[in-house]
């Protein structure tokens, strides 16, 4: 059965440095999404990405968030300098489109900020 | 605006009894509503949908859920628990615009042998 993956599983990164966060995407699927989970915190929506934009984004996507799709199959999230803050579980999901509501999620990366 | 609430951080059965997993949601348009499961360690896993077709929903693992619009409520259910169902529970809604997906607090369910 198809599935979406994200690598690495766990990052360790140390406050202003850069990370990027993989996921490879189900492949016929279309829209892409970063949500997060900061501990003991409920799942929060970052971005949505359709046909190689944003679609739409909440108040925590700063400018210090880029995504991107670079090639077929990879879906990035970018930190450019990373907070304390930013540690937090991210998870990648996948749609096959807007009428197929479904949305399946990777595994997540957890990232820790020190 | 969207929003879900479940009604109990922490819910505690027998293994063997019944599973109620309580949720409301407040939408202004005919919702499509999610219930996920996330095993310790382990990702975001889809139980079931309501996208206003049928209001009785039936999942996967034996769960089901109702949709009841005068209540505004879509709760969970099992009729027989598992040691295996142990987990954190998430309701869902989906925005109608852009189709984020809105989540709730999140309960913990423990079953005991």
């Amino acid at each position: 059965e198809p599935e979406v993956t994200q690598t690495p599983s766990h990052q360790v990164t140390q406050m202003g440095q850069e990370v990027i966060l993989r996921c490879v995407p189900i492949s016929n699927h279309l829209y892409f999404y970063w949500y997060r989970q900061i501990l003991g915190q409920k799942v929060e929506f970052l971005v949505s990405f359709y046909n190689n934009e944003i679609s739409e984004k909440s108040e925590i996507f700063d400018d210090q968030f880029s995504v991107e799709r670079p090639d077929g199959s990879n879906f990035t999230l970018k930190i450019r300098s990373t907070k304390l803050e930013d540690s937090a579980m991210y998870f990648c999901a996948s749609s096959g489109s807007t009428r197929s509501y479904e949305q399946y999620f990777g595994p997540g990366t957890r990232l820790t900020v020190t | 605006a969207q929003s879900v609430t479940q009604l109990d951080s922490h819910v505690s059965v027998s293994e063997g009894t019944p599973v109620l997993l309580r949720c409301n949601y407040s939408s202004s348009y005919s919702p499509s509503l999610f219930w996920y499961v996330q095993h310790p360690n382990k990702g975001l896993q889809l139980l079931l949908k309501y996208t206003s077709a049928a209001t009785l929903v039936k999942g996967i693992n034996g769960f089901e859920a109702e949709f009841k619009k005068s209540e505004t409520s879509f709760h969970l259910t099992k009729p027989s628990a598992h040691m295996s169902d142990a987990a954190e529970y998430f309701c869902v809604v989906r925005t109608n615009q852009g189709g984020k997906l809105i989540f709730g607090q999140g309960t913990e369910l423990s079953v005991k042998p």
